[in-house]
């Protein structure tokens, strides 16, 4: 079946614009992380919802950033008052439901290149 | 103290030989353990995941995990100029309650000459 996808691929805003970022993950799969990496570096955890629940926002930078999953499959990653610091690939990733018993295998979409101005 | 360390290379091997990949990590309460491969401009993939000390082989991968050293590694025999790429560790520190949560080291770059 269809991979994780996310949109816009890329995306080019000027500091102070609010950016939204959308992923739409694997069918089936309950769990959907979002990370950031930084070129040169691996991905750094962001944030993951089990359904619709927000189970870890600890990775979130700042209040600026802020994530939902309203109906429990697509979420939206939303920025507000971007900063260039803010410039980076934004990753999606999706996986079985995950719980006490360990974590399952993650499977990455393309990711969108926010680059601010 | 990084969560998790990788030598970020690069890493030059010939075609043929064996590419040893390491990787550390500092959370003793680390439970699940992972590598994947990006290529230039493409999302992570993954290629193996560990969980029990030991080895674990799938074609011509070689996972090794030890707890006690708290190190993990990947083998790859018969590099092919194919594998060149980045390799990714990445370990699940559920410790807490984020049983989902992935950290990852900074990777390591991978060069098969032929």
């Amino acid at each position: 079946g269809a991979g994780v996808s996310q949109s816009p691929r890329y995306k080019v805003t000027k500091r102070g614009q609010d950016v939204a970022l959308r992923c739409d993950p694997i069918s089936g799969h309950v769990s959907l992380y979002w990370y950031r990496q930084a070129l040169g570096q691996g991905p750094e955890f962001l944030t993951y919802f089990n359904y619709e629940a927000q189970q870890d926002k600890s990775g979130l930078p700042n209040d600026r950033f802020s994530a939902e999953r309203p109906e429990g499959s697509i979420s939206t990653l939303t920025i507000q008052r971007t900063e260039q610091r803010d410039s980076a690939m934004y990753r999606c990733a999706s996986s079985l439901a995950v719980g006490a018993s360990g974590a399952k295998t993650q499977y990455f979409g393309p990711g969108t290149r926010l680059l601010v101005l | 103290q990084k969560e998790v360390e990788q030598n970020s290379g690069p890493l030059s091997v010939p075609e043929g030989a064996i590419a040893s990949l390491n990787c550390t990590y500092s959370d003793r309460g680390s439970q699940s353990f992972f590598w994947y491969r990006q290529y230039s401009g493409k999302s992570p993939e993954l290629i193996m995941f560990i969980y029990s000390n030991g080895d674990k082989e799938d074609g011509r991968f070689t996972a090794q995990l030890n707890k006690a050293s708290q190190y993990v590694s990947l083998l790859i025999r018969d590099s092919q100029p194919s594998d060149s790429a980045t390799y990714l560790c990445a370990v699940n520190n559920a410790g807490g309650t984020s049983y989902g949560k992935l950290t990852f080291g900074q990777g390591t770059i991978l060069t098969v000459h032929p």
